[in-house]
Parts: structure tokens; sequence; C-alpha cells
């Protein structure tokens, strides 16, 4: 079976500082990985995502994530945080042939303090 | 372009009733997904479609959860006797599906459909 870990459920960080928000995840298989936001009334919103080759992938509005195999992680980063970042942030695995189906994590309350 | 678009944005409904929800998937998009996401919870899969054909109904929940797709395009998640558990937001996801990697995995998601068993 496949799973995602998203061990904190609220991070805050103030404006302009560096934000990381954590994901790990067990797959068999070479994983896809996805990492996605939601903002209040709104569906999932596509950030970015892992298929294959290199391991830190850039995604939409600044963000990027590294894949890390060894340590089955796939963390979110952005170098400086927005106000406008405030969101849920939702990682997602699904293997890389056969089911297609998105196992997702239970997501992290992101908050940018102003 | 249009992305995925749910109808109705909002249902409530008294527990022992039908309802549907619709889907419209991005146009072309052949594979189409439908997720369930629970208050304070990830989503969580139900059934996925590749074209007409359910590929995957792992997902749901029991047998008063059914899907159709009949034309690939345009998709129905039907739940029978509705009860007060099956309040949530019903997701629904497509993709291009290319088989191409790098290209077709990504799964756009609808805005959804809150659900209210009263």
């Amino acid at each position: 079976a496949q799973s995602v870990a998203q061990p904190e459920d609220q991070v805050n960080v103030a404006e302009g500082n560096p934000l990381t928000v954590k994901c790990t995840y067990s797959v068999s298989g070479n994983p896809y990985l996805f990492w996605y936001v939601q903002y209040p009334n709104r569906g999932l919103q596509f950030l970015l995502k892992y298929i294959t080759g290199d391991n830190l992938v850039k995604g939409s509005y600044g963000f990027e994530a590294e894949f890390n195999k060894s340590q089955t992680s796939f963390h979110l980063k952005k170098p400086s945080a927005l106000v406008s970042d405030s969101a849920l942030y939702f990682c997602a695995v699904r293997k890389s042939f056969g089911n297609e189906k998105l196992t997702f994590g239970t997501g992290t309350r992101l908050t940018i303090i102003p | 372009g249009a992305g995925v678009s749910q109808t109705p944005s909002n249902k409530v409904t008294e527990k022992g009733k039908y309802v549907e929800l619709r889907c419209d998937p991005i146009s072309g998009h052949t594979a189409l997904y439908w997720y369930r996401q629970s208050l304070g919870q990830g989503p969580e899969f139900l059934i996925y479609f590749q074209g007409t054909g359910a590929a995957d109904d792992s997902g749901l929940p029991n047998d008063r959860f059914f899907a159709v797709r009949p034309e690939g395009s345009v998709s129905t998640l039907k739940i029978q006797r509705t009860e007060r558990g099956d309040s949530a937001v019903y997701l629904c996801a497509s993709s291009p599906n290319t088989g191409l990697a790098g290209t077709g995995e990504t799964q756009y998601f609808g805005p959804g459909t809150r659900l209210l068993v009263l």
C-alpha cells in the first residue's frame, strides 16, 4: 500500500523568511510525487511534481521541492515566503506505472505572518 | 482554457435520499477521477475512469456509491440511501493520461461539491 506522511499540521513562517513543508512517502517501486495547494472553498491547485530526472523540481509561484530517495522525502520549499502563500498544502504519491490513484497526506496549513 | 467543473457546488439532502454529483473534465482528457475529502483530511480516492470504463473502483466505500461516464467525458457520481457519514467534499479530477512520462500524470482538480446529509 502507498502512503504519505505530513508530520506538521501547522507551519508558521514570517514573511520574507524561507519556508519548508515536510513530506515523506511510502510506495512500492519508483514514485511519482506531487504537491497541491488548497485555498478556502477552492479545489486543489497543482504546484509541482517529480516524475524522473533532476531531484530538484521547480513549480508555480516560486515553489520548489527536492526528491530524496534514501530518505523517501519530498519536502516543499520556497526561499522567501509571501503572505499570499498562506493556504493548505497537500503532498501526494502514486506509483510510476499501473494504478493511477493518488494517495494524499493529511495536509499542512501554512500561515505566513506579516 | 476551461478547467474541471463540478455541479452543484453545494448539495444539502436528507438521510436516505438519492443524490447525483456531476463532473465535466477538461476537454480532451481521457482519465477522470473521483475523490472524497472529509473535514481535516486529505482527499481519498474513490474511482478512476479511463475513457468510458472504470479502471479502478477500489475506493468506493460500499455499494451505495456508483459512478458512470457513458460517453467518456462527463461523469456522474451517484449515492443511494445517503447517510450522515457521506457528508464531505467530493472532488473530481482529470488528466490527459498520454502514457508519456512527464506529460500525462498531472491530475487537475475541480472546485468540488460540498455534500451535507442531514
